[in-house]
C-alpha cells in the first residue's frame, strides 16, 4: 500500500531564504506527481506536476525534482517571501485503476518578514 | 477561466437530513473525483467517475453517493448524513491520469 510522507511537519524561516521540502513515497510504480499549495481554510493550488519519466519540472521560483527508484521528490522555493506562507501537500498518482492521488500529510511554512 | 466550482462552500446541517454537494468543471475533463480532508488523516478519495455513467468507489465510500449524467457535473449526496461526516470536502477532475488534478474551493460541512 502506498505510504507518502512529508518531512518536516513544519518550518519557520527568514525572508529571503532558498528551502527545501521533502516528500517520499514506498511505492516506486506511480503515474505522476503533483505538488500543491494549501492556505488556511481553502482549495488546493496545483504548483507542479512531474511525470514518472521526468527528473524536474520548474515554474518560477519553484523547482520540483523526483527520484523514482529511491522514492523521493523535493520542491525548492528560491528566495521565500511571507506570500509564500502555507500547507505544501505532494501527492503520488498510482498504477491502479481509480487514478486516485494519495497525498502526504503535509509541511506547513512560515516565512518571517 | 478554468475552474472546478463547489456549492455550497459552508454547510451547517443534522444528522439525518439529506444534502447533496455540487460540483461542476468547465475543461471538459472526463475525469472526476470526491476526497474529504480531515486532520491527522490527510486527504482520502470517496468516489470517483471516468465518464458520464462510469463512477466507483474510493476509499472512504461508506454514507455516501455520486452520480455523473453529464460530463461537468459531480454532485455528492449525502442520504443520512451523521456527525463522522463532519469534514472539509473538496471535487477535483482531471484530463486523464497523465495530466493534474485541479481542485474546487472546498464546501466545509458540520453534522450536528
Amino acid at each position: 500500500k502506498q505510504e507518502v510522507t512529508q518531512i518536516p511537519a513544519a518550518l519557520s524561516v527568514p525572508e529571503g531564504e532558498n528551502l527545501v521540502l521533502n516528500c517520499s513515497f514506498t511505492d516506486s510504480a506511480i503515474y505522476n506527481l503533483q505538488w500543491f499549495r494549501q492556505d488556511p481554510g481553502k482549495g488546493l493550488t496545483s504548483l507542479l506536476l512531474i511525470q514518472s519519466s521526468q527528473r524536474e519540472q520548474t515554474s518560477g521560483r519553484l523547482n520540483a525534482s523526483l527520484d523514482k527508484s529511491s522514492g523521493r521528490s523535493t520542491l525548492y522555493i528560491a528566495a521565500s517571501q511571507p506570500g509564500d506562507s502555507a500547507t505544501y501537500l505532494c501527492a503520488v498518482r498510482g498504477m491502479d485503476s481509480s487514478y486516485k492521488l494519495i497525498f502526504g500529510s503535509g509541511t506547513r511554512l512560515l516565512v518571517r518578514p | 477561466e478554468a475552474q472546478v466550482t463547489q456549492n455550497p462552500r459552508y454547510l451547517i446541517t443534522v444528522t439525518g437530513k439529506k444534502l447533496t454537494v455540487t460540483c461542476s468543471q468547465n475543461m471538459n475533463h472526463e475525469y472526476m473525483s470526491w476526497y474529504r480532508q480531515d486532520p491527522g488523516l490527510g486527504l482520502r478519495q470517496i468516489y470517483y467517475s471516468m465518464n458520464v455513467e462510469v463512477t466507483d468507489k474510493g476509499d472512504v465510500p461508506e454514507g455516501y453517493k455520486v452520480s455523473r449524467k453529464e460530463k461537468r457535473n459531480f454532485p455528492l449526496i449525502l442520504e443520512s448524513p451523521s456527525p463522522n461526516q463532519t469534514s472539509l470536502y473538496f471535487c477535483a477532475s482531471s484530463l486523464s491520469r497523465l495530466y493534474e488534478q485541479y481542485f474546487g474551493p472546498g464546501t466545509r460541512l458540520t453534522v450536528t
